[in-house]
This record gives C-alpha cells, sequence and structure tokens, in this order.
C-alpha cells in the first residue's frame, strides 16, 4: 500500500530564515505530487504541483518554490521566511487512472509552520 | 470560475443519528470529480469518499454516501450512524477537468455527542 510522510511535524522559525519541507511517498511509482497550504480555519490553497522529475508548476506566485529531485520526494523551500508564511502545509499524492477529474488525492500527515 | 460552499461552519449530532452535510458547486467544465476529506485536530487530510459527474449512482462508502444532485449542483455528505470518532472537519472539495488543484469549500464543524 502507499504511505506518504512529511516531516518535520512541526517547526518554528525566524523571519528571514530559510525553509525547507520535505515529502515522500512510498509505494507507487510516478506519482503526481502537490503542495496545499492552509491558513487556520481554512480550506487548502494549492502551491505547487508535479508530474514529474523537475517538473514544477506554480500555481500561487509568493515567497516559496518547489523542487522534484527523485521521482517519490518532494520539496518545498524558501530562501527567506516571512510572517505570512506560516500555516499548515500538506503535501499530497495522486495517480492518474485515467478520465478527467477522477484523480483522488491523498493527503500527508503536514507540516505546522510558525513563523515569529 | 469553480467554487464550493459549505454553508454550515457548525453541526451537532448526537451518537448513533445520521447527519448531513451541505455542499454546493459550481463548474462550467462538463466533467468534474466532487470528494470529501475528513480532517481531525492532528490536522492530517483524510480522504473518504468520490462522485464523478458521469456516475449515474451516488456513492456510497460504508458509513459515508454522497447524496449527489447534478441538477441543483449539491453533493452532500450523509454520515450514518455517528460516532463520537466523527468529530472533526469535514471538506468539501472539487476537481476540474485540468485535473490538478482541489478546490476546497470552507469546510464545516462536526462534533458528535454522546
Amino acid at each position: 500500500s502507499q504511505t506518504i510522510h512529511q516531516w518535520p511535524a512541526t517547526l518554528v522559525q525566524p523571519v528571514g530564515s530559510p525553509l525547507s519541507l520535505e515529502c515522500t511517498v512510498e509505494g507507487t511509482s510516478n506519482p503526481n505530487l502537490y503542495w496545499y497550504r492552509q491558513a487556520a480555519g481554512r480550506g487548502l490553497q494549492l502551491l505547487f504541483y508535479s508530474v514529474g522529475i523537475g517538473q514544477i508548476s506554480s500555481e500561487v506566485p509568493q515567497n516559496l518554490s518547489a523542487s522534484r529531485p527523485q521521482d517519490r520526494q518532494f520539496i518545498l523551500s524558501s530562501k527567506k521566511l516571512l510572517l505570512s508564511d506560516s500555516g499548515f502545509y500538506l503535501c499530497a499524492w495522486s495517480v492518474i487512472r485515467g478520465g478527467t477529474g477522477t484523480d483522488t488525492q491523498y493527503f500527508g500527515p503536514g507540516t505546522r509552520l510558525t513563523v515569529l | 470560475a469553480q467554487k464550493i460552499t459549505q454553508t454550515q461552519p457548525g453541526m451537532f449530532v448526537q451518537e448513533k443519528e445520521a447527519v448531513t452535510l451541505d455542499c454546493t458547486y459550481d463548474t462550467s467544465d462538463p466533467s468534474y470529480g466532487l470528494f470529501w476529506y475528513k480532517q481531525p485536530s492532528s490536522g492530517e487530510m483524510i480522504f473518504l469518499i468520490y462522485q464523478g459527474s458521469y456516475d449515474q449512482q451516488n456513492a456510497t462508502e460504508g458509513r459515508y454516501s454522497l447524496n449527489f444532485q447534478k441538477a441543483r449542483k449539491s453533493a452532500n455528505l450523509v454520515i450514518s450512524a455517528s460516532q463520537l470518532g466523527d468529530s472533526a472537519m469535514y471538506f468539501c472539495a472539487m476537481l476540474g477537468q485540468a485535473g490538478t488543484a482541489l478546490i476546497f469549500g470552507k469546510g464545516t464543524t462536526l462534533s458528535v455527542s454522546s
């Protein structure tokens, strides 16, 4: 079966510091990978998605970047964190089964980031 | 533009009762998918159920069923025989024809009491 891991689980960082969040998926090959952010008490907003190694699409222009150095690894980064980067970051994966609008996305446990 | 609307900020139900969580959607895509996720206090987003726009029958997964009314653009989640462990935030989401970003509603907090 497939599993998805994220670390760290929680992170407290000062403004202006760098960030690296990691997501790995096990038990599947060539998944689509996603980074979402959830502000307090809100739904999720897609930040980045990737359909393959080195292929990154950005949905929202901001202070963050993403990379996919390996098939099942997705990394979210920032060079200098802002207060507004605080939130809950969720990684997700999906596998295209064919047909549009059908790909269920499965989420990891998330990373809670607080920028002070 | 695609949009998901969940009008119930909070719902309260007693154990063993059924509860319906409302969700309406808006899209111009002819093909789309509708999803419900559960988010307990731990934060993990747990997939519950999926309904495709061309599916003729309402989806069911154990105690969860999706009341899909395409003409009314509604996709309500029905939880039968509620349990204390069902207390969580529930999100309705949609995946359009482009098939990348899930569009989420604002969620409904469900509280189950004994």
